[in-house]
């Protein structure tokens, strides 16, 4: 399995200019997640899925969408790129519903807005 | 006061001292707490979960205390490759459809040769 996989690796955007973060993960896990991680900070919660066509908001949504068309992929949307969006993002899956299911993450992608 | 707060940091100590890391949460209806190691440029990675009779994997012991909402680490014997932030996290109750993993912000350790 190649667990959770995200592209691109690095992003530099210009300000007002919008991306899509792929998120896939091949381990047929519902739940999924997409983090962003300022620096000396710990993770923050954009948007999860529970399935399919399933999304809700996390703590710091604005300026962020996401679809989950399949199991597999989440893409994250940036519309109108800010400095303030300069950050580290993760994707991560756990299989479902039990609270101890640990959380795999991909290998995050690094974004700069200039 | 922080959903999941953690010991600022940054500790630095020398190979085969043992060093304990604390962490309290907000939210006494959390049901689930974990510890999750992350190295330099990388993803988080999960270190190992926190039970309530508290929890032992080689030189690591995870305590968990209900009552004063409160986890810890101990790490005895550290070695070189112990050099990581480690963050506290806790499965709190949520506003959506499902709970969320809340991270405190870490604890950057650093053990010296």
């Amino acid at each position: 399995n190649a667990g959770v996989t995200q592209t691109p690796k690095f992003r530099i955007l210009k300000i007002g200019q919008s991306m899509t973060l792929q998120c896939a993960q091949d381990m047929n896990h519902n739940y999924m997640y997409w983090y962003r991680q300022d620096p000396g900070m710990g993770l923050k919660l954009i948007y999860y899925s529970v399935g399919a066509g399933i999304t809700d908001k996390g703590e710091v949504p604005n300026g962020y969408n996401v679809s989950r068309s399949t199991t597999e992929d989440f893409p994250l949307r940036l519309e109108l790129a800010a400095p303030s969006q300069t950050s580290v993002y993760f994707c991560a899956s756990r299989p479902g519903t039990g609270v101890d299911n640990e959380q795999f993450f991909g290998p995050g992608t690094r974004l700069t807005v200039l | 006061r922080k959903e999941v707060e953690q010991d600022p940091g940054p500790f630095n100590v020398p190979e085969g001292a043992t060093v304990a890391f604390n962490c309290t949460y907000s939210n006494s209806a959390s049901q689930s707490f974990f510890w999750y190691r992350q190295d330099c440029r990388k993803e988080p990675k999960l270190l190992m979960s926190v039970y309530s009779s508290g929890n032992e994997d080689g030189r690591f012991t995870a305590q968990l205390n209900r009552a004063s909402q409160y986890i810890s680490l101990l790490i005895r014997d550290s070695k070189l490759s112990d050099s990581a932030t480690y963050l506290c996290v806790v499965n709190m109750p949520s506003s959506g459809s499902a709970r969320q993993l809340t991270f405190g912000s870490g604890t950057q350790l650093t053990v010296l040769p």
